[in-house]
């Protein structure tokens, strides 16, 4: 199946920095990607979707200006947290929709905020 | 509008012995439904999907899942369960309309025990 490639898998901020995670489609191309967050033991919530070069469409209760994402090439999707805080800790995952309306997962990111 | 409950968070088997995790939904059209599996520091994976066609619906790795209007249930079901089995499953259903988008139940860790 498709490929999907998210970086890092891992990271560490201080409180106050912005991090930057990839979401890249390795074998194919994809108009939409997903971007979701997981809080421990609970389930996938959508954050937003990412249409290449369009604005994302952000779910209620997202902050647009906290999670900004640019969806630039047919192949890549970034998530920046901003001014990264504690309770943004969490694992991010993206997904890429292939041309048969298929989801393909990345791997996520976990984020941890110091 | 659409929504999934999977009735166990936790479920343990033996080695062996049969696989049933449940799942309910609601939704005011004729839903899609997926059940995705996720493996610690892994991407979720496409297990099997329901899209109106036949009501048992196999999947990989010897999973499948009966489609059942009537109980408005989506039971993912394995006859003999392996230790590679173990992970977390997650119940989905496609939003209507024209969102597309999918969402997620709070998920069962299955354990299996040797």
């Amino acid at each position: 199946g498709a490929v999907v490639s998210q970086h890092p898998s891992w990271v560490i901020c201080k409180s106050g920095t912005s991090v930057k995670i990839e979401c890249r489609s390795l074998d194919f191309q994809a108009t939409t990607m997903f971007w979701y967050r997981q809080f421990p033991k609970q389930s996938l919530m959508l954050m937003a979707t990412s249409n290449e070069g369009s604005k994302a469409t952000y779910e209620q209760g997202v902050e647009k200006d906290k999670f900004l994402i640019n969806h630039a090439s047919l192949t890549l999707s970034t998530l920046t947290v901003t001014s990264a805080h504690p309770e943004d800790s969490s694992f991010y995952i993206c997904s890429a929709r292939v041309f048969t309306g298929e989801l393909f997962f990345g791997e996520g990111s976990r984020l941890t905020v110091l | 509008a659409q929504s999934v409950t999977q009735l166990d968070s936790h479920v343990s088997v033996s080695e062996g012995t049969p696989v049933l995790l449940r799942c309910n939904y609601s939704s005011s059209y004729s839903p899609s439904l997926f059940w995705y599996v996720q493996h610690p520091n892994k991407g979720l994976q496409l297990l099997l999907k329901y899209t109106s066609a036949a009501t048992l619906v196999k999947g990989i790795n010897g999973f499948e899942a009966e489609f059942k209007k009537s109980e408005t249930s989506f039971h993912l079901t394995k006859p003999s369960a392996h230790m590679s089995d173990a992970a977390e499953y997650f119940c989905v259903v496609r939003g209507g309309g024209a969102t597309n988008k999918l969402i997620f139940g709070t998920g069962t860790l299955l354990a299996v025990q040797p």
